[in-house]
């Protein structure tokens, strides 16, 4: 089953803003995952961040971590036509011994030039 | 970072026939590698969980003697689709974490069709 919830489903923004998608989970984690997919493309990592962390950054892309909340963003700021794709989070359950990863719904994320 | 191959990128079948799916770890050993179905529009489902030496563990509602898989080596695992029907349409990603742990990896997916 699915670990978490992403919102928006969709988002559509103007070249140049900031995007902010959220992901929410259900069970204890080790670490939160970002991932983009282009249409029918593979996964691109984006970010790794650890259930000790609260925020980090990495170029235009900034992911936050609530852990008392189950939740976390990913900020992405001067958006660019190139960043148009579906994002993912997806969580690394602390119950799993295999460290099977789960991913959110998604995000499509559409930029206008 | 580390490569992980997908073979082939996209196959079409007839109904009825089976196919099967490569999944390599390029310059890295992966004793653990994971299979993902997704349908247009949604989300990566986990499938199973291939063990490099043992048998798969697969996720609730997926059929194991559909889909068959086979990790002889620690850098190869397989998944093969048998007797496919249209509704096993779909695009099939693999994945393995690299030598550090906790990043995975994934292939570049498989799109396969059945008609």
């Amino acid at each position: 089953s699915q670990q978490g919830e992403e919102d928006p489903q969709a988002l559509s923004i103007q070249e140049g803003e900031n995007a902010t998608m959220n992901c929410s989970y259900k069970t204890s984690i080790n670490n939160l995952q970002w991932y983009r997919q282009n249409s029918g493309r593979g996964l691109v990592h984006l970010i790794l961040i650890r259930s000790n962390e609260r925020e980090k950054h990495s170029g235009r892309l900034r992911v936050t971590l609530d852990t008392s909340k189950k939740s976390s963003s990913l900020l992405i700021t001067a958006s660019r036509a190139a960043d148009t794709a579906s994002y993912f989070c997806a969580t690394d359950p602390f119950y799993s011994s295999a460290s099977k990863i789960i991913f959110g719904s998604g995000t499509r994320l559409s930029i206008r030039p | 970072g580390a490569v992980v191959s997908q073979h082939p990128s996209r196959v079409i079948c007839k109904s009825g026939t089976s196919v099967k799916i490569e999944c390599r770890s390029l310059d890295f050993q992966a004793t653990t590698m994971f299979w993902y179905r997704q349908f247009p529009k949604q989300s990566l489902m986990l499938m199973a969980t291939s063990n490099e030496g043992s048998k798969a563990t697969y996720e609730q509602g997926v059929e194991k003697d559909k889909f068959l898989i086979n990790h002889a080596s620690l850098t190869l695992s397989t998944l093969t689709v048998t007797s496919a029907h249209p509704e096993d349409s779909s695009f099939y990603i693999c994945s393995a974490y690299g030598t550090g742990g906790f990043e995975a990896f994934f292939g570049q997916g498989t799109r396969l069709t059945v008609v």
